[in-house]
């Protein structure tokens, strides 16, 4: 069984079309819980840290949410700069330092 | 600031062969993490480093895989015996502390074996 879960693998919107990922977690003892965008060719360029649920977190047109057993990645009116791989991690008690990834959602935004 | 640098960016090799890659973290990070990643997927861990020496090495494949920090700073990871299914993007990673913190990762190095 995946410890962490993205879905949907894919997602396209049109610009200003707002939706929401989503990283689910199988886990117990979370540290933290990461999102990252990924642009192709390139490594993951880190965007939020979530410690504890309830806790929210924004930039610009992107907003992480935390639950217990999930986090949501909300893209308000996106652009088409926003188009990206957008990634989940993991830090929870087995993994001491490292980080545990989902395989990601590709998301693509159309002008 | 500058950000964590690797080299080289791309590197292609043959079969039974022996690769160096090399990773460059943020100054003053202690911790540097190392992960591969598969088209498709997400990183996978390898191993992490906290200062010079590995804190955890349980996402090593095999015994063909080493890696080194002798400074606290660069760190070199080493392949021998290249395989194809070795082919993928290596990425490193560097963090001020450990558990949990926010990492910040180099572009990679596409290792292609044929």
């Amino acid at each position: 069984e995946d410890q962490v879960t993205q879905s949907p693998e894919a997602l396209r919107l049109q610009e200003g079309e707002s939706s929401s990922l989503n990283c689910s977690y199988t886990v117990s003892g979370l540290r933290g819980l990461f999102w990252y965008r990924q642009d192709p060719g390139k490594g993951p360029e880190f965007l939020f840290t979530l410690y504890s649920a309830g806790e929210e977190k924004e930039k610009e047109r992107l907003k992480a949410t935390l639950t217990k057993k999930e986090s949501f990645l909300h893209i308000t009116a996106p652009k088409p700069e926003d188009s990206a791989t957008y990634l989940c991690a993991l830090n929870y008690g087995g993994s001491q330092g490292n980080l545990i990834f989902g395989k990601g959602t590709k998301l693509s935004v159309k002008p | 600031g500058a950000g964590v640098s690797q080299t080289p960016s791309n590197k292609v090799t043959e079969k039974g062969k022996y690769v160096e890659l090399r990773c460059d973290p943020i100054s003053g990070h202690t911790a540097l993490y190392w992960y591969r990643q598969s088209l498709g997927q997400g990183p996978e861990f390898l191993i992490y480093f906290q200062g010079t020496g590995a804190a955890d090495d349980s996402g090593l494949p095999n015994d063909r895989f080493f890696a080194v920090r002798p400074e606290g700073s660069v760190s070199t990871l080493k392949i021998q015996r290249t395989e194809r299914g070795d082919s993928a993007v290596y990425l490193c990673a560097s963090s001020m502390g450990v558990r949990p913190d926010t990492q910040y990762f180099g572009p990679g190095t596409r290792l292609t074996v044929l």
